[in-house]
């Protein structure tokens, strides 16, 4: 069965790294998502990727944030200068409409700002 | 915009007994439904999903859940818990007419099944 993967599972850094997180999704979907969650708190999402642009954002994705999607496999999300609250757990999703109605969740990257 | 309440935090059950975890939601235009189930140290996996017609689908797991378009809310509910239903579940909704589908997740709900 097709899945999304994620690397790496775990990743530390120092605050005022930069980090980028990396995505492989079902390679027939054309939509594609990064969600976090906080520990101990809700998912909450991030932003949504469709033909090359960013289609929607929520608040949180602010201009440390930059997603990417170099070639036709990978989608990464890059945060430019981490700060200590942006430790969470960064899931991708990706999206094969519209032969399919549900996203489908890649396992997720624990990132550690120390 | 949407918003999603599981009213419940944490619910305690002993295994063999019944579980219902509550959501509500509020959008200001139709909406697709989800639950997700996420075991410890583990992604989000999808347990049912409502996106049109019967109001009650089933899962995997033995999960099931109601939609009520009056009181708007999506509960999940198992006729009987196993140990191995002890997990976070979340409750989840995306916008119809939203092409990016992003969806908003409520607090989740941590089921503890006990022996």
């Amino acid at each position: 069965e097709p899945e999304v993967t994620q690397t790496p599972s775990h990743q530390v850094t120092q605050m005022g790294q930069e980090v980028i997180l990396r995505c492989v999704p079902i390679s027939n979907h054309l939509y594609f998502y990064w969600y976090r969650q906080i520990l101990g708190q809700k998912v909450e999402f991030l932003v949504s990727f469709y033909n090359n642009e960013i289609s929607e954002k929520s608040e949180i994705f602010d201009d440390q944030f930059s997603v990417e999607r170099p070639d036709g496999s990978n989608f990464t999300l890059k945060i430019r200068s981490t700060k200590l609250e942006d430790s969470a757990m960064y899931f991708c999703a990706s999206w094969g409409a519209p032969q399919e109605d549900e996203q489908y969740f890649g396992p997720g990257t624990r990132l550690t700002v120390t | 915009a949407q918003s999603v309440t599981q009213l419940d935090s944490q619910v305690p059950v002993f295994e063999e007994a019944p579980v219902e975890l509550r959501c509500n939601y509020s959008s200001s235009v139709s909406v697709y439904l989800f639950w997700y189930v996420q075991y410890p140290n583990q992604g989000l996996q999808l347990l049912l999903k409502y996106l049109s017609g019967s109001t009650l689908v089933k899962g995997i797991n033995g999960f099931e859940a109601e939609f009520n378009k009056s009181q708007t809310s999506f509960h999940l509910r198992k006729p009987s818990v196993h140990i191995s239903d002890t997990a976070e579940y979340f409750c989840a909704v995306s916008e119809r007419n939203n092409a990016g589908n992003m969806l908003t997740f409520g607090g989740g709900t941590r089921l503890m099944v006990k022996p």
